[in-house]
């Protein structure tokens, strides 16, 4: 089944202690992207990526940080938490020049 | 760059009844503009799209409206259903695969 896999669903953590969101996508795309959800500011991209190596910013990039070392993974990483990153993030993927975008279930993360 | 107003924030209707979402954008280069529908615990799902050389564009009760010179699109959908209920997103795409959101509309279909 073709699908973007995100983990962990839900994560509790405390200001300071770095973390990793995982993303995994099986249907070969080129493009990866993150996203934040927050009431009444929709989805903002915080970073994306166009291939393997190839990364830059979205709209709110502070205090986050991306990777592309494989094409399938795209992984978010706060090395720095705070509580102004608790939010509900997606991770999306599209490729073959199409412009849907496929997103994961989301990761609500709580900084606490 | 883009950015996206989208109206309102909440909708309420009664099941059968028909509902409208409205989008605004900013940037006359943009040239796709997609729709996206949330369901609780889940990520965001392309239901519809319109491209900038169509006007309107239907898919059973679902359609979308595109005014180019206006710089508006509108989600319509008829004969509401509970399954209806959801959280809606527009989007305006800029090119380079940026698509730029709209800030959501949560839909509550009353039975």
């Amino acid at each position: 089944e073709a699908q973007v896999t995100q983990n962990p669903r839900y994560l509790i953590t405390v200001t300071g202690k770095k973390l990793t969101v995982t993303c995994s996508q099986n249907m070969n795309h080129e493009y990866m992207s993150w996203y934040r959800q927050d009431p009444g500011l929709g989805l903002r991209q915080i970073y994306y990526s166009m291939n393997v190596e190839v990364t830059d910013k979205g709209d709110v990039p502070e205090g986050y940080k991306v990777s592309r070392k494989e094409k399938r993974n795209f992984p978010l990483i706060l090395e720095s938490p705070s509580p102004n990153q608790t939010s509900l993030y997606f991770c999306a993927s599209t490729g073959g020049g199409n412009e849907k975008l496929f997103f994961g279930s989301g990761t609500q993360l709580s900084v606490l | 760059g883009e950015n996206v107003e989208q109206h309102p924030s909440t909708l309420s209707v009664q099941e059968g009844d028909s509902a409208v979402i409205k989008c605004t954008y900013s940037d006359s280069a943009s040239n796709y503009f997609p729709w996206y529908k949330q369901e609780l615990g889940k990520g965001p799902q392309l239901i519809i799209d319109i491209r900038s050389n169509v006007g309107e564009k239907k898919d059973q009760r679902i359609a979308v409206t595109l005014n180019k010179t206006a710089k508006h699109f509108s989600l319509h959908i008829t004969e509401t259903q509970p399954e209806d209920s959801a959280v809606y997103f527009c989007a305006a795409f800029q090119g380079a695969q940026k698509l730029v959101f709209g800030q959501g509309t949560r839909l509550t279909i009353n039975p």
